[in-house]
């Protein structure tokens, strides 16, 4: 049973380029969950996806970024116009129905480092 | 707002001694919270969940205790290993689902 799979493992890009993260969650699991992990910091909330629906992006940059959970397929993050600060580990989790008391432990991928020149 | 801190930030041990990390939380109205383990240049594994209405849980040389009242839990380690080295991570869990981390313990255990 396939972990939560994310990829790339590590990225470069150049000031000003666009950046594609993938995360394809474990399966049976609707619920993808984003994190960046600056350094020195701890991990960020950044986004919270279902199928097709953001239910929470309170955690995600106003401007530049934006993220996606299509019907078929992986979620994405993606970064516009990637600057040097945008340099982290970006981490995906995923987990079954949330439930009312949010008792599904999330589970982790390796995560991608991205890295701006 | 939810704050987590973790401390020690590093804690360096010979192998076969116990130990204790600790996690603090500034507001105690949480649905659960758990342990993480990770090590450089990868993600994040899961250690131990508790949820707000336990005191405890524990897997093999692993126990963490959660006080929701004062904002504290803490994980023991029992007879620390080499391959114990990593860096452990405390989050918890609020309405919504985010998980909020704290930064950290980095652990080195010798041998």
């Amino acid at each position: 049973n396939a972990g939560v799979m994310q990829n790339p493992r590590h990225l470069v890009r150049r000031r000003g380029q666009e950046a594609r993260l993938r995360c394809s969650p474990m399966k049976g699991h609707s619920h993808v969950y984003w994190y960046r992990q600056l350094p020195e910091e701890g991990l960020k909330f950044m986004v919270y996806l279902q199928k097709e629906n953001i239910i929470d992006e309170s955690g995600m940059p106003k401007e530049r970024f934006s993220a996606e959970f299509p019907k078929e397929g992986p979620s994405i993050l993606r970064i516009q116009q990637v600057v040097r600060g945008d340099s982290a580990a970006y981490f995906c989790a995923s987990s079954p129905l949330a439930g009312t008391g949010g008792d599904q432990p999330q589970h982790f991928g390796d995560g991608t480092r991205l890295s701006i020149l | 707002k939810q704050e987590v801190t973790q401390i020690p930030a590093a804690l360096s041990v010979p192998e076969g001694e116990n130990l204790v990390l600790n996690c603090s939380f500034t507001d105690s109205a949480i649905y659960n919270l758990q342990w993480f383990r990770q090590d450089p240049g990868k993600g994040l594994t899961s250690l131990l969940l508790i949820q707000s209405s336990q005191r405890e849980q524990t897997s093999g040389r692993l126990n963490a205790s959660l006080d929701k009242s004062s904002g504290r839990s803490t994980l023991y380690i029992a007879a620390s290993q080499p391959g114990d080295s990593a860096t452990y991570l405390c989050a918890v869990r609020q309405a919504g689902t985010a998980l909020i981390f704290g930064k950290g313990t980095t652990l080195s255990v010798s041998s």
